[in-house]
């Protein structure tokens, strides 16, 4: 079973500081990668995407992603209070475009 | 404004009942998703659809089938509720392979 595996948490980060959260996937042909935020009680929302190796920056958000080694990250540059919230990695499958897998998540904590 | 509407917020029933979860969307979504979100593992997927009358199992099918027989909503069917089955459960959808989910807000379901 192809697997997207994310660093445990939960992640403590003091306000100002960055966050780095890390995943790593099983399918190495694997195309397009996701990272999701979810608040308590709510839904995921897409906050990055990433296709390519290199970085992708998106404000205080940056999406690593390195094919060879099967890994993709994001950082939380300057974070806040408000970035407390679980992040979840996702995947989707080459030989299964439909399908898109998630990893368990990283909590993350931004103390004041 | 995109949407994706679970039917019920929070539902309560008893084991051995079936119990039908029911998820529209607005976007003329080809594609359709079920997930069920457990503390410490993420989501997982149970079922998918890639078009009307099309379906596929996800990671964990069992005891759960599936319904889509209109573009816009695709049903989730627990033929005999068990205690493990207690669970939130995330409808998505999205237009094409590689692109974002949309979510709707969830269904925490408690089989008592």
């Amino acid at each position: 079973q192809k697997e997207v595996e994310q660093n445990s948490g939960p992640l403590s980060v003091p306000e100002g500081a960055i966050a780095s959260l890390n995943c790593t996937y099983s399918d190495r042909g694997s195309q397009s990668f996701f990272w999701y935020r979810q608040y308590s009680g709510k839904s995921p929302e897409l906050i990055m995407s990433i296709y390519s190796n290199g970085d992708k920056e998106d404000g205080r958000f940056t999406a690593q992603l390195n094919k060879a080694s099967q890994y993709v990250s994001l950082l939380i540059r300057d974070s806040q209070p408000s970035d407390s919230a679980t992040y979840l990695c996702a995947v989707n499958w080459v030989w299964d475009d439909y399908k898109l897998s998630f990893g368990a998540g990283t909590t993350v904590t931004v103390r004041a | 404004d995109v949407k994706v509407t679970q039917s019920s917020r929070y539902l309560v029933k008893r084991t051995g009942e079936k119990v039908f979860l029911e998820c529209v969307q607005d976007m003329d979504h080809e594609n359709m998703f079920w997930y069920r979100q457990d503390p410490g593992l993420g989501l997982r997927l149970i079922y998918f659809s890639y078009d009307v009358k099309m379906k596929e199992k996800g990671d964990i099918p069992e005891g759960y089938s599936v319904s889509r027989e209109k573009k816009e909503r695709f049903s989730l069917i627990l033929e005999s509720a068990s205690t493990n089955q207690t669970s939130m459960y995330l409808c998505a959808s999205r237009g094409r392979p590689q692109e974002k989910l949309f979510f709707g807000s969830g269904t925490q379901l408690s089989v008592l």
